[in-house]
């Protein structure tokens, strides 16, 4: 069975850093690609970027290039999203998700349960 | 970047009846798009990819048409269970969502 277990709500201060994990089980982790889906309070699905744990091609959205930092180590099978400096615009639910097709992204067909951010003064 | 907008924004249902959502690209996608259902508090599941393939354990009730710019998302015999927000993706040049379509059970 397909698992994708992130970690814990956080909550955080304004230039703070933050990484949050997301512990993949169930299947061949370095075969497929694995990301990462804001949702901000109320609001839609965003994109942010993936990386192939088999080489590390990662890729970013538009938005989130230099923004933040997506990492995976396939000796432990986690993917990681990193911020080096927060912002209150950060405050949002962060989805971890798998690439349904090994050879690019495409779509995803395994999600997991999101790690609330709350980036507050 | 590829915008996908999605209409209407909320869709008001009775049981049993049939929900046509729409969403459009703004150039071609060819059929690189993917349904997602959202329930509250929950994550989204992947319903429909390659505009029209339902995925593994999605009911036959939910079906998908379309190419190049515009989309739908068919629900016949809408059930209780149906009530979410449905967004589009597409996968043709990078990754982009729309902004998602709320269906409601009147």
């Amino acid at each position: 069975e397909v698992q994708l277990v992130q970690s814990g709500a956080e909550v955080k201060k304004p230039g703070e850093s933050l990484n949050i994990s997301c512990k993949a089980s169930g299947y061949n982790f370095i075969h497929y690609w694995i990301g990462w889906v804001r949702q901000r309070p109320g609001r839609g699905l965003e994109w942010m970027g993936i990386i192939y744990p088999g080489d590390s091609d990662t890729r970013y959205g538009p938005s989130f290039q230099g923004q933040v930092t997506i990492s995976a180590d396939k000796s432990v099978t986690a993917a990681w999203l990193q911020w080096s400096s927060l912002r209150a615009s950060d405050t949002a639910m962060y989805y971890c998700v798998r690439g349904a097709v090994a050879v690019d992204p495409r779509y995803f067909d395994f999600w997991g349960h999101g790690t609330l951010v709350t980036v507050s003064s | 970047e590829i915008l996908l907008t999605q209409s209407p924004a909320t869709l008001s249902v009775s049981p049993g009846e049939r929900a046509t959502l729409s969403c459009r690209a703004s150039q071609s996608v060819n059929n690189n798009v993917a349904w997602y259902q959202q329930k509250p508090d929950q994550a989204p599941r992947l319903l429909i990819h390659g505009a029209s393939t339902r995925a593994t354990g999605i009911p036959a009730r939910f079906g998908g048409s379309g190419s190049g710019t515009e989309f739908t998302l068919t629900i016949n015999s809408l059930q209780s269970e149906d009530s979410a927000v449905y967004y589009c993706q597409q996968y043709n040049t990078r990754l982009t969502f729309g902004g998602g379509t709320k269906v409601e059970i009147k």
